[in-house]
């Protein structure tokens, strides 16, 4: 399976600015997508970053707030913009691969970036 | 009615036993499950997938579906302290590829 670094592992930020989160996957992938993980929730998706073209965002999630950039099939950022203590969270880079058949889709998850906003 | 539903837990058993964890689904047209172990500060990691009905083993874990009544369950068998962690069942719902996570049950494994 591929193998994600995601950066930062943490970070302490300020209410109001924003933060970028960057994904380095191991090998060329088609599926990535990230997620956010609030504390003793399930993880939630917020958007399908497309390479070369702008992300896929799922409701509730808004390209404004979580601008994400694909330039290439090994990598990807994502941005918290504006934040506020309600985005304190694990957010997580994923990649997919495809299942024993077409629909599935068995993913890989990065480390994870855990951020605290002030 | 939530996607996919998890009991937190957390469930406790002791160190040999079986531990089962248990997941329900909405979709009924949903067509693959997967069971993810995550441990405290790390990310999801695949555990096993399941297609079709019936159970599916790999060592000391079986998955069990059951489309009909619309559950999907993990049974750890000779559980260790190391099966500590909590394990999300993920769907995926009929048409889509992106599958959908549930909170997640917390096992604790005691010696």
């Amino acid at each position: 399976s591929a193998v994600i670094s995601q950066k930062p592992s943490r970070d302490i930020c300020q209410r109001g600015t924003s933060l970028t989160i960057q994904c380095q996957v191991d090998s060329q992938v088609t599926m990535m997508f990230w997620y956010r993980q609030q504390p003793g929730q399930s993880l939630t998706l917020i958007a399908t970053a497309n390479q070369g073209s702008e992300a896929t965002y799922e409701s509730g999630f808004v390209i404004d707030k979580f601008p994400i950039s694909r330039p290439n099939l090994t990598f990807s950022t994502l941005t918290v913009s504006n934040m506020s203590p309600e985005d304190s969270s694990i957010y997580l880079c994923s990649v997919g691969a495809a299942g024993a058949f077409a629909g599935a889709n068995v993913l890989t998850f990065g480390a994870g970036s855990r951020l605290t906003v002030l | 009615q939530k996607e996919v539903e998890q009991n937190s837990g957390p469930l406790s058993v002791p160190e040999g036993a079986i531990a089962s964890l248990n997941c329900t689904y909405s979709d009924r047209g949903s067509q693959s499950f997967f069971w993810y172990r995550q441990y405290s500060g790390k990310s999801p990691e695949l555990i096993m997938f399941i297609y079709s009905n019936g159970d599916k083993e790999d060592g000391r874990f079986t998955a069990q579906l059951n489309k009909a009544s619309q559950y999907v369950s993990l049974l750890i068998r000779d559980s260790q302290p190391s099966d500590s962690a909590t394990y999300l069942c993920a769907v995926n719902r009929g048409g889509s590829y992106i599958p959908t996570f549930g909170r997640g049950t917390s096992l604790i494994v005691h010696p």
